[in-house]
C-alpha cells in the first residue's frame, strides 16, 4: 500500500531555511507515471500548491514560491524534498506531500488530481 | 491563474440530507480538469471526485459532480456521520495549481 510520510523540524527561525523530506513507500519514486509535490495548508491562506516534480527533474513551482523553492528527489533512498529559504511567518503551515498519476499527450505531460496525500507535518516560523 | 470560488461557506445540514456544493471557476477549466476533496480536522485532504465528475477509488456513489461551463457542482445524496467536515475544489488544468477556499459541512 503506498504511503508517504513527511519528517522535518516543528520550528524554523525568521531568515532561515526550512528542509522537509517525504519517505515514499509502496511505489517508486523514480517512476515515470507519477507526479510527486508539496501542498501547504495555514489558516490565512488555505490549501496552496508549491510544486511538483517529474521523472526526478521536470520541476514545476507555484510563481508565488518559485524564487525561493527547491523540490528533489532521491531515488536511492525514495525520498522527495523540499527546500524552502529565507523564511517568514507567512511560511506557519502545515506541509503535506503528495503524488498525482501523469497525464501525458505525445508531446506533453501534466499532473492529475491529488490522489495520495501524507499525513502533514506542521511548521512554525518563530524566533 | 485560475480562481476558484466555493459557496456557501458553510452548510448546515441534518445526516440524511442532501448537500450541494459550488464552485466557481474564473476562467475556464481546459478538459474539466477539477477535482473535489474532503478533509476532517487533524487529517489530509481525500480526493473524492476527479476529472469534474469521477469518482475516485473507493468513493461511495452518493458522491457526485458535475460541471456547466465554469460553474462545477459536488452533491452529497444522503449524508451520513462522516461526511462532515469540509469541502475543496481544485483545477489542474493551468498552471499555477490552485484551490478553492473551502465548504464547511456541519452537524445541523
Amino acid at each position: 500500500q503506498l504511503q508517504l510520510q513527511e519528517s522535518g523540524p516543528g520550528l524554523v527561525k525568521p531568515s532561515e531555511t526550512l528542509s522537509l523530506t517525504c519517505t515514499v513507500s509502496g511505489a517508486s519514486i523514480g517512476s515515470s507515471n507519477y507526479y510527486w509535490g508539496w501542498i501547504r495548508q495555514s489558516p490565512g491562506k488555505g490549501l496552496e500548491w508549491i510544486g511538483s516534480i517529474f521523472y526526478s527533474v521536470n520541476t514545476n513551482y507555484n510563481p508565488s514560491l518559485k524564487s525561493r523553492v527547491t523540490i528533489s528527489v532521491d531515488t536511492s533512498k525514495n525520498q522527495l524534498s523540499m527546500e524552502l529559504i529565507s523564511v517568514t511567518a507567512a511560511d506557519t503551515a502545515v506541509y503535506f506531500c503528495t503524488r498525482e498519476s501523469a497525464l501525458c499527450s505525445s508531446t506533453t505531460c501534466q499532473g492529475d488530481a491529488f490522489d495520495i496525500w501524507g499525513q502533514g507535518t506542521k511548521v512554525t516560523v518563530s524566533s | 491563474e485560475i480562481v476558484l470560488t466555493q459557496s456557501p461557506g458553510t452548510l448546515s445540514l441534518s445526516p440524511g440530507e442532501r448537500a450541494t456544493l459550488s464552485c466557481r471557476a474564473s476562467q475556464s477549466v481546459s478538459n474539466n480538469y477539477l477535482a473535489w476533496y474532503h478533509q476532517r480536522p487533524g487529517q489530509a485532504p481525500r480526493l473524492l471526485i476527479y476529472d469534474a465528475s469521477f469518482r475516485a477509488t473507493g468513493i461511495p456513489d452518493r458522491f457526485s459532480g458535475s460541471v456547466s461551463g465554469t460553474d462545477f457542482t459536488l452533491t452529497i445524496r444522503r449524508l451520513e456521520s462522516e461526511d462532515f467536515g469540509v469541502y475543496y475544489c481544485q483545477q489542474y488544468g493551468r498552471s499555477p495549481l490552485t484551490f478553492g477556499g473551502g465548504t464547511k459541512v456541519e452537524i445541523k
